[in-house]
């Protein structure tokens, strides 16, 4: 069964705090993606990477960053937590071949709470 | 820039009632075209997906989605709701792989009164 592992699924840090948020794959999908929802604004895409080590900004990438040193692994870090960056942010992965096979698999969510 | 447009925010429907939620694109090209589900607290779950053929497309618990090209519409149908439908509903639109990234509309709560 495809698999899209968030390393936690709540997490309160304090202001300031520099947060790293895992997320595994084990698809050996090329595609990975960070998406943050917050309420009435659906999911506005924050980083994503096309393949290892390659990373492209999205709609909202200030105060983050990411690294994808390995195919399966992709973090998203808050350099300094805020807490408007308090949400709940989303994981996703996708292979790149063919139409049939390019839908994202989700992760189940990492629920931040920045006080 | 493609883009994706869910008109509702939320919609209210009775269980046992018929559904549809509304999805429409822009975009130059017919992209690939999805429908997602989130219940409470969870990631999202894939129900269909259209990318060529037949417009009306089956997906996952009881699904469909009909493409109309000359509207740029996806809409999302079920016949009869449960109470365990009750969840926010995403539709997306994807060029499909490589650098391309899949837009997410803003999405539509469903709730169902018993």
């Amino acid at each position: 069964d495809v698999k899209v592992t968030q390393s936690s699924r709540y997490l309160v840090k304090r202001t300031g705090e520099k947060v790293f948020l895992e997320c595994v794959q084990d698809m050996d999908h090329e595609n990975m993606f960070w998406y943050r929802q917050d309420p009435g604004l659906g999911l506005r895409l924050i980083y994503f990477s096309y393949d290892v080590k390659m990373k492209e900004k999205g709609d909202i990438p200030e105060g983050y960053s990411v690294s994808r040193e390995k195919k399966e692994r992709f973090s998203l870090i808050l350099e300094s937590a805020s807490t408007n960056q308090t949400s709940m942010y989303l994981c996703a992965s996708r292979m790149t071949s063919g139409p049939r096979n390019t839908e994202a698999f989700f992760g189940q969510g990492t629920r931040l709470t920045v006080v | 820039a493609q883009s994706v447009t869910q008109p509702d925010i939320h919609i209210t429907v009775s269980e046992g009632a018929s559904l549809e939620l509304r999805c429409n694109y822009s975009y130059g090209a017919t992209p690939y075209l999805f429908w997602y589900v989130q219940s409470p607290g969870q990631g999202l779950q894939l129900l269909l997906k259209y990318f060529s053929g037949d417009t009306l497309v089956q997906g996952i618990k009881g699904f469909e989605a009909e493409f109309k090209r000359s509207q740029s519409s996806f809409n999302l149908r079920k016949p009869s709701v449960h109470w365990s439908d009750a969840a926010e509903y995403f539709c997306a639109v994807d060029l499909g792989g490589g650098s391309y990234i899949p837009t997410f509309g803003r999405g539509t709560s469903l709730i169902v009164h018993p």
